[in-house]
């Protein structure tokens, strides 16, 4: 069973499309994350939810939107892409709010906006 | 501010030789945990040490230990013997004691040769 699984892998999209990337996590952790990883592998926060509520939201563009359902689930929708966009986006999850333990990562997905 | 630095961008290595990255983290926060993550060719983020600011015992897992030196803000991480199968690039993370985000470095790639 894939502990932090996320779909899809690979997402290739035109310049002004509104997209969604969806991620899950069966490990019963609290916390729930997105991570950036831009072209030269600099990894970088963007959100993180604990128990549904927004705790984290590290001044990314109004096109991101994360969402959580539930604290199982926490969705990544972009709207109105850009080129600058492109990057390879992790979720990923942790048993606290993350000072104390670590995070397992999602495999991530590639978005490639042309 | 909070910041980790691996200074080393690049490494190359011949199968079994020893190799140690470096990681020099800045923080104010007087508990604080330390992470390395490794991240193969296929691109996923693999949990590997979590250490806390408490415990500056040297660890070992196998062919692989690691180096927690608060005087000197370091922790580094030792690949004894070195295979072709540790080439991946390696981030060393810490986590803020408020958020729990993780702040990475800058990644190390290692590329172990034949």
């Amino acid at each position: 069973d894939t502990a932090v699984s996320q779909t899809p892998k690979y997402l290739v999209t035109q310049m002004g499309n509104d997209k969604s990337i969806k991620c899950e996590q069966n490990l019963g952790h609290d916390t729930m994350y997105w991570y950036k990883q831009d072209s030269k592998k600099f990894l970088k926060i963007m959100f993180s939810y604990n128990n549904k509520e927004l705790i984290i939201n590290e001044t990314v563009p109004n096109r991101f939107s994360p969402k959580s359902p539930d604290k199982a689930h926490l969705n990544l929708h972009i709207n109105s892409l850009e080129l600058g966009d492109s990057a390879v986006y992790f979720c990923a999850s942790s048993q606290d709010r993350g000072q104390f333990s670590e995070a397992f990562f999602g495999q991530g997905t590639r978005l490639t906006v042309v | 501010a909070q910041k980790v630095t691996q200074a080393q961008t690049e490494i190359s290595v011949v199968e079994k030789e020893d190799v140690t990255l470096d990681c020099v983290y800045e923080t104010r926060d007087t508990t604080y945990y330390l992470f390395w993550y490794k991240q193969p060719p296929s691109g996923e983020l693999v949990f590997l040490i979590r250490r806390n600011s408490f415990d500056e015992q040297n660890e070992i897992s196998g062919r692989y230990s690691w180096n927690f030196q608060k005087s000197t803000s370091s922790f580094n991480f030792t690949i004894t013997a070195s295979q072709v199968v540790d080439s991946a690039v390696y981030f060393c993370a810490l986590s803020d004691g408020n958020t729990g985000k993780l702040i990475f470095g800058q990644g190390t790639t290692l590329q172990v040769k034949p």
